[in-house]
Parts: structure tokens; sequence; C-alpha cells
């Protein structure tokens, strides 16, 4: 089965800094690629996400690019802010429905004031 | 109406309990999720419906029974539970073919 590494598993940095989370896959088979921010005590929830067919994606201060070659694809967050604050989760999926979701272990992102 | 919901919150039981958890959308998806959540781990996928049929079972124990009753509810049975079994039930939805899963509050169960 699919296998997601996620790293780092903590990360602090400073308001206005970039933060940056990098996922490895294994299964080739892979093509769909979702980030989940989950704030302490909420649900799971999707910022971006990315299909195979595409190598990078952009939402206002939120980035996702693909290497489909490498099995990797990062997630990179601009001018943070203290709300930005939470634990991600990359995943990935080898279907275009996004069934079959494996996670990665989880960042903890802070961002200090 | 763009929420899952899900009941209870929170759930006590006793190892020899019979509850179930409740969830519910109505976002007129027809690809509905259960996953188990530990404490400062990723959600793991238990169980996927699709059109209200069951599609995917990861290999969950037989005290975990889910239910799809219409394409808007989801139940997973609880029967005979183990304390290892405690974590956060996640309950999350789609529309078929499509990739975003809406996730629930989540259940959090107790089991003594």
């Amino acid at each position: 089965g699919e296998n997601v590494e996620q790293h780092p598993s903590t990360l602090s940095v400073q308001e206005g800094d970039s933060a940056v989370i990098k996922c490895t896959y294994s299964d080739s088979a892979s093509n769909y690629f979702p980030w989940y921010k989950q704030e302490l005590g909420k649900r799971p929830q999707l910022i971006i996400d990315i299909r195979s067919n595409v190598g990078e994606k952009k939402d206002q201060r939120i980035a996702v690019t693909l290497n489909k070659t490498a099995k990797h694809f990062s997630l990179h967050i601009t001018e943070t802010q203290p709300e930005d604050s939470a634990v991600y989760f990359c995943a990935a999926s080898p279907d275009n429905a996004g069934n079959m979701l494996t996670f990665g272990g989880g960042t903890r992102l802070m961002v200090k004031p | 109406d763009t929420e899952v919901t899900q009941t209870p919150k929170h759930l006590v039981m006793g190892m020899t309990n019979k509850k179930s958890l409740k969830c519910e959308q109505h976002m007129g998806h027809r690809a509905m999720y259960w996953y188990k959540q530990k404490a400062k781990k990723p959600p793991e996928l238990m169980f996927v419906y699709s059109y209200e049929k069951l599609s995917i079972n990861e290999s969950v124990p037989s005290r975990f029974s889910p239910e799809c009753p219409n394409s808007s509810l989801l139940n997973l049975h609880l029967h005979a539970l183990q304390p290892e079994d405690s974590a956060l039930y996640l309950c999350a939805s789609s529309r078929a073919g499509r990739g975003e899963q809406f996730f629930g509050p989540g259940t959090r169960l107790t089991v003594l």
C-alpha cells in the first residue's frame, strides 16, 4: 500500500517568514495530493490540493509543488501569520476520486508573533 | 447546508457496551468515510461507502460495524471495544469521483 513520509514534524517560524513542509510518497500510481490543516480540537480542513497532471498550484499565500519523478510534493506558506499555527497533514491517493487517502505523519507549525 | 455533523461529541463506554456513532451530511455527497485519529497522529481510513455501498474496508476489526442507511447518513456501530480503541472518530464526505473530503468535528470516544 501507499506510504507517505512528512517532514519536518515540527516547524517554528517568525511571523512574516515562509514555511515549507515536504512529503514523499511510495506508490507511483498516486495521482491526487491534498493538504489539510487541523487546528487544536478542530476537524481537518482542506487548504489546497494538486493532481498529478499539474506541477504547481497557488492560492493566495499557499502554494503546492509536485515532482512526480521524484515522488515528492511540498507545501509553501508565505507571509506566515499566527493564525497559520496548526498541524498540517499531506496525503496521497491512487485514484482521482481521492477515496483512498493515506496521510503523512503531520507537521506542527508554530508561527511566533 | 455545507457541513458534516457528528453525534455524539463525546462518548464513554465500557468494554461490554454497544453504542453507535452517527454522521450526517446534506451536501448531496455520495461518498462517505470513517477515520480513526489517535492523539498527535494522522487520520487513518477505516471504511469508505460509495453510493451507499461499502467499497473499502481497511481490515478493521469486526467490533466496528459500519452502516449507510441512506445517502445522507452514516453510522458506526461499536461492540466489545478495547481501551486501545479510544480515539477521535472522524466522518467525512465527498462528491463521488471528486477528491475533496469534508470532515465532521468528530466523536471523541473513551473505552474504559
